[in-house]
C-alpha cells in the first residue's frame, strides 16, 4: 500500500507570495492532519481534516488555511508569505478507528518551504 | 492543555548497547493514545511504537520497547541492540481518544540520538 505522499517536496517563494501545498493519504485513510515544524517552534499542529470537514485547527494566523476533497486528498495553502513560514510542513493521515474516532498517524515526508 | 515533555536534547549510544530515550506527559484525560516516532536525517516521520492508555501492558516491536507508567505519566523508549541506523531524532507524541474532539498530535521537542560505532 503507497504511503502518504507530499507535493511538491521543495519551494522556494519570496515574501508577499502565496502557496498551496498538496497532500495524498494511505488509501482508506480519512483523516488528515498538517503540521509545521521548525527548529525555534518544533511540531506545531495546524489543522485536522475529515471527511471534508475541519475538525481541530491550530493557534495559526487566517493565512494559513486547508481543505479536503472527497477522494480525502488535502491541500493547504498560506497566503502573504512572511520570512517566518519557512519551514518543514508535514502531512498525516489516519484511519480512525472503529468507535474510538482516531488511530495512527503516518507521515509523508514533507514540504519544505523556503521563503526569501 | 496536553503537554509532552522530552528532558534529554541528546543522548549517545554505543553500538550493540541499550538506551532509554525518557518522555513524561501531562493530561487530565483518562484515554490516549502514546507515540514514539523516529525523524532520520531525510527528514521523514517514521512511527517506532504506540501505546493505547487502557492497556496495562507495554508495547514491544522487536528492539524497540516503552516503560508506560500512567500514575507517574510517563512514556520512555529502550533501544535495545542499537544499531547504526536507529540514529535519528526521536519525538514522543501524545493524542487524545476521543472522537471529534481535540485530538491532535501534541509532540515534545525530541532527543537527537548518536550511535557511536
Amino acid at each position: 500500500k503507497a504511503g502518504v505522499t507530499q507535493t511538491p517536496r521543495y519551494l522556494i517563494k519570496t515574501r508577499g507570495q502565496q502557496v498551496t501545498l498538496s497532500c495524498s493519504p494511505i488509501s482508506g485513510h480519512r483523516s488528515v492532519s498538517w503540521y509545521q515544524q521548525t527548529p525555534g517552534q518544533g511540531l506545531q499542529f495546524l489543522f485536522e481534516y475529515f471527511s471534508e470537514t475541519q475538525r481541530n485547527k491550530g493557534n495559526f494566523p487566517g493565512r494559513f488555511s486547508g481543505r479536503q476533497f472527497s477522494n480525502s486528498r488535502s491541500e493547504m495553502n498560506v497566503s502573504t508569505l512572511e520570512l517566518g513560514d519557512s519551514a518543514l510542513y508535514l502531512c498525516a493521515s489516519s484511519l480512525p478507528s472503529g468507535g474510538r474516532g482516531t488511530d495512527t498517524q503516518y507521515f509523508g515526508p514533507g514540504t519544505r518551504l523556503t521563503v526569501l | 492543555a496536553q503537554t509532552v515533555t522530552q528532558s534529554q536534547p541528546e543522548m549517545s549510544v554505543q553500538e550493540a548497547e541499550t538506551v532509554t530515550l525518557s518522555c513524561t506527559y501531562d493530561t487530565s484525560e483518562s484515554d490516549y493514545y502514546l507515540f514514539w516516532y523516529k525523524q532520520p536525517p531525510s527528514r521523514q516521520m517514521i512511527l517506532v511504537i504506540r501505546q493505547e492508555a487502557y492497556k496495562q501492558q507495554n508495547a514491544t516491536e522487536n528492539r524497540f520497547s516503552v516503560n508506560f507508567q500512567k500514575a507517574a505519566k510517563s512514556f520512555s523508549l529502550k533501544i535495545s541492540d542499537s544499531q547504526l541506523g536507529d540514529a535519528a531524532m526521536y519525538f514522543c507524541a501524545y493524542r487524545s481518544a476521543l472522537f471529534g474532539g481535540n485530538n491532535d498530535m501534541r509532540f515534545g521537542a525530541g532527543t537527537r540520538l548518536t550511535v557511536k560505532p
